[in-house]
């Protein structure tokens, strides 16, 4: 298993400025995932972040508007730049073990509000 | 490619009404099955898995049979309270590298 901090627990940002997310695993973990989830809606995968690497972004996500740093097989960040009001939503920090058929484990979660 | 399919929400019950929420899955091989569930304001729990098939899955009163023969997982409970109120997920890994692939969620109202 893995216990998962993710700080800051929230956070209330003007439009126009970033916000770095932390995310620090208990276990080295090669797989590690960041997650966004708006207001009702279910999770969408921003990117995974690659140890050594530069990030692998999905459809719709670029890294000059979510740069992702991973130092080591314990530690990410997400930064969420020049912010906007659509940028409200939950951040989530995932990690899997990989080779393994078993489950995700979850931060707690980043409630972003951009005003 | 791999998804998984869950019924649309929100769930109304009243407290001690019975719960089935529905899952079917799309997957190459034997994927391991789990349910997530994600509090108001909260990360998302691993509720419960199964991971082969035949296999009950089961928490907290909830239960989740894995059935390949009609690629379902459906989540169930006997008697819900206002506490299990929340957004269920359901969602499967296949084998190797494969990430886990998520449903979409299901919001689940328990009113008194």
């Amino acid at each position: 298993s893995a216990v998962i901090s993710q700080k800051p627990s929230r956070d209330i940002c003007q439009r126009g400025t970033s916000l770095t997310i932390q995310c620090q695993v208990d276990s080295q973990v090669t797989m590690m995932f960041w997650y966004r989830q708006q207001p009702g809606q279910s999770l969408t995968l921003i990117a995974t972040a690659n140890q050594g690497s530069e990030a692998t972004y999905e459809s719709g996500f670029v890294i000059d508007k979510f740069p992702i740093s991973r130092p080591n097989l314990t530690f990410s960040t997400l930064t969420v730049s020049n912010m906007s009001p659509e940028d409200s939503s939950i951040y989530l920090c995932s990690v899997e073990f990989d080779g393994l058929r078993t489950e995700a484990f979850f931060g707690q979660g980043t409630r972003l509000t951009v005003v | 490619g791999n998804s998984v399919t869950q019924m649309e929400g929100p769930v109304t019950l009243s407290e001690e009404a019975f719960l089935t929420i529905n899952c079917t899955y799309t997957a190459t091989g034997y994927p391991s099955l789990f349910w997530y569930v994600q509090y108001p304001g909260e990360g998302l729990q691993l509720l419960l898995k199964a991971t082969k098939a035949d296999d009950k899955g089961s928490n907290k009163g909830f239960e989740a049979t894995y059935r390949k023969e009609t690629t379902s997982f459906h989540l169930e409970k006997g008697s819900v309270q206002v506490s299990d109120s929340a957004v269920y997920f359901c969602a499967l890994r296949p084998g190797g590298y494969q990430k886990v692939t998520f449903g979409t969620g299901t919001k689940l109202q328990v009113i008194p």
